[in-house]
């Protein structure tokens, strides 16, 4: 069964440095989306990006956060200047559309993010 | 805007008992699904059921069944005979029109223990 995989499963960077999650999406999936869960709390919506260029974002996702295709199977979350409360486990998912019937969103298994 | 709630913060029961965790959600939106996703001490999201708002038929999947009331916009999920497996996170989400289906709103988790 087609899944969603995500690397690294762990990352540790010192505050301050840029890091990349990286996605790959179920392939005939057409929406994107990083979410994040910090230690304990729920699971927040961070971004959704739909025919290269994003269609959603929530407040979380400020100027530090960006996202990006560059090829045509990889999904890129790039945090510029890191911060201690970035730390959090960090979940891709895709869905087939953001419509009836084909919204539902499957999770890869995550990238634990831990900023020093 | 969208809420999901899941009172239950920590459950414990005794392998065999059955549980039900409950998920009560907000919304304004006309149509939206409803979703009960799984994480498992490894971290991972998975998903478990997708329930759209005009269909109110109660589920069944072997142990897990889930009951939907519009009526009291409950959306709850009976595991029977429970197992150590289904030790985990249990989270309630939602999704609807308004946001495109593309933001998924998760409930706070509630954390089953099931203890042999």
């Amino acid at each position: 069964e087609p899944e969603v995989t995500q690397t690294p499963s762990h990352q540790v960077t010192q505050m301050g440095q840029e890091v990349i999650l990286r996605c790959v999406p179920i392939s005939n999936h057409l929406y994107f989306y990083w979410y994040r869960q910090i230690l304990g709390q729920k699971v927040e919506f961070l971004v959704s990006f739909y025919n290269n260029e994003i269609s959603e974002k929530s407040e979380i996702f400020d100027d530090q956060f960006s996202v990006e295709r560059p090829d045509g199977s990889n999904f890129t979350l790039k945090i510029r200047s890191t911060k201690l409360e970035d730390s959090a486990m960090y979940f891709c998912a895709s869905s087939e559309r953001g419509a009836v019937g084909k919204e539902t969103q499957y999770f890869g298994p995550g990238t634990r993010l831990l900023v020093l | 805007a969208q809420k999901v709630t899941q009172a239950q913060t920590e459950i414990s029961v005794v392998e065999k008992e059955d549980v039900t965790l409950d998920c009560v959600y907000e919304t304004r939106d006309t149509t939206y699904y409803l979703f009960w996703y799984k994480q498992p001490p490894s971290g991972e999201l998975v998903f478990l059921i997708r329930r759209n708002s005009f269909d109110e038929q109660n589920e069944i999947s072997g142990r897990y069944s889930w009951n939907f009331q519009k009526s009291t916009s409950s959306f709850n999920f009976t595991i029977t005979a429970s197992q150590v497996v289904d030790s985990a996170v249990y989270f309630c989400a939602l999704i609807g029109n308004s946001g495109g289906y593309q933001k998924v709103t998760f409930g706070t988790g509630t954390k089953l223990q099931v203890i042999p």
